[in-house]
């Protein structure tokens, strides 16, 4: 089935590491997105990229970084430099719009929760 | 509506009543809007949507109504049902950037469904 894999699950990690989160797709989608969500609060950008071998800052990047080599894959890395970065970390993907055929649907993975120790 | 701080507006309803959850958003710009449900642990799910040039949206059990002029977006669920229980993003996309899905979320509200 179609769709968008996260892993893993469940991270933890000790202050002053870097954690590298995978997230892939089979949706043949050319767009992909790291949302951060904390407690009670609603989602916000960390990074999207809209076509292979580019990407973008969100609303909240410092302390991230992230690759877009494939299609298929948009991994994440929190860095020591993210200073709060326990947290459910969410990955999505979009189509291109193409004509009259434009929807800003978000196809969501299962996320991630990081917990640093 | 929106939650202020980090206390989610909540929602308690009896099982086969119908929900309304509210959302207000803050770009008069937004040409699109989504609503998302959110299982505890879950990556959020979509609802509905609409376009800005419309003002109701039906789909199974649930209708997403836009009032562009209080900037004031809802979701109606009909005959809720337990599973229903969740938390509902609505989410908007401002008009003039890319159609790439790059959202901006509320804060969500909390739909707990009593059997």
């Amino acid at each position: 089935d179609g769709g968008i894999t996260q892993s893993p699950k469940y991270l933890f990690r000790k202050e002053g590491q870097n954690v590298t989160l995978s997230c892939e797709q089979n949706l043949n989608h050319d767009a992909m997105y790291w949302y951060r969500q904390d407690p009670g609060q609603g989602l916000r950008l960390i990074y999207y990229s809209q076509i292979v071998n580019d990407f973008q800052k969100g609303d909240i990047a410092e302390g991230y970084s992230v690759s877009r080599e494939k299609k298929e894959s948009f991994p994440l890395t929190v860095t020591s430099a993210q200073k709060n970065p326990t947290a459910f970390y969410l990955c999505a993907s979009s189509r291109r719009s193409t004509g009259d055929v434009d929807t800003g649907e978000l196809f969501f993975g299962e996320g991630s929760r990081l917990t640093v120790l | 509506g929106e939650s202020v701080g980090l206390h989610l507006p909540t929602l308690s309803v009896q099982e086969g009543d119908n929900s309304i959850i509210n959302c207000a958003y803050s770009n008069s710009a937004s040409d699109y809007f989504i609503w998302y449900k959110q299982e505890s642990g879950k990556g959020p799910q979509f609802i509905i949507d609409i376009r800005s040039n419309m003002d109701k949206r039906q789909g199974q059990r649930v209708t997403v109504l836009l009032n562009k002029t209080v900037k004031h977006l809802s979701l109606q669920i009909a005959a809720t049902q337990p599973g229903d229980s969740a938390v509902y993003f609505c989410a908007e996309r401002s008009a003039g950037g890319t159609s790439y899905g790059k959202l901006t979320f509320g804060q969500g509200t909390i739909l707990t469904v009593h059997p």
